[in-house]
């Protein structure tokens, strides 16, 4: 089945405890993205991989790296999380950008940090 | 001007009912625009693309208006199962991202 999926899907943690969101999908996309969600403010994009090794920061990277060394995999990193990254966390990925290429999403990570 | 503006609601309208969702771009150089279709905090789900010529699936039509920078979805027919929050989505001009809005939520009731 095609499909993104993202783990943990819930996750309470700490300030200042680093941790990392993956996501992975089976699709042999070229493009992945990542998303949060806060109420609203609706979808912001935080960063964005056209391939391997090429990644670039979106409306909200502040707090966030990420990293792109296969295809299927573009993990999301939080070094030092803080409470306003509290938030509900998307990956996308799509062939490409164009109008035909329709971005699929992981079912999404519900992270809270103390 | 917000990049994509919605009308929240919520809508709530009988089975059966035709509704029409509005929706303003600011980036006239965008060139894809979309609905998805948003259940309960899940992931986003397309809808449909839109198109310049307008496109239509079913009970589901969407408009492009480039010169008003205006997109718009009608639903017809409405069914329970149509309750959702509906997000109107455009690119930005490279293409490296969505844009979306901020959603408007509709609840159909039997």
């Amino acid at each position: 089945e095609a499909q993104v999926t993202q783990n943990p899907r819930y996750l309470i943690t700490v300030t200042g405890k680093k941790l990392t969101v993956t996501c992975s999908q089976n699709m042999n996309h070229e493009y992945m993205s990542w998303y949060r969600q806060d109420p609203g403010l609706g979808l912001r994009q935080i960063y964005y991989s056209m391939n391997v090794e090429v990644t670039d920061k979106g409306d909200v990277p502040e707090g966030y790296k990420v990293s792109r060394k296969e295809k299927r995999n573009f993990p999301l990193i939080l070094e030092s999380p803080s409470p306003n990254q509290t938030s509900l966390y998307f990956c996308a990925s799509s062939l490409g950008t164009s109008s035909y290429n329709e971005q699929f999403f992981g079912p999404g990570t519900r992270l809270t940090v103390l | 001007r917000k990049e994509v503006e919605q009308d929240p609601g919520p809508f709530n309208v009988p089975e059966g009912a035709t509704v029409a969702f509005n929706c303003t771009y600011s980036n006239s150089a965008s060139q894809s625009f979309f609905w998805y279709r948003q259940d309960c905090r899940k992931e986003p789900k397309l809808l449909m693309s839109v198109y310049s010529s307008g496109n239509e699936d079913g009970r589901f039509t969407a408009q492009l208006n480039r010169a008003s920078q205006y997109i718009s979805l009608l639903i017809r027919d409405s069914k329970l199962s149509d309750s959702a929050t509906y997000l109107c989505v455009v690119s930005n001009q490279a293409g490296t991202a969505l844009i979306f809005g901020k959603g408007t939520t509709l609840s159909v009731s039997s």
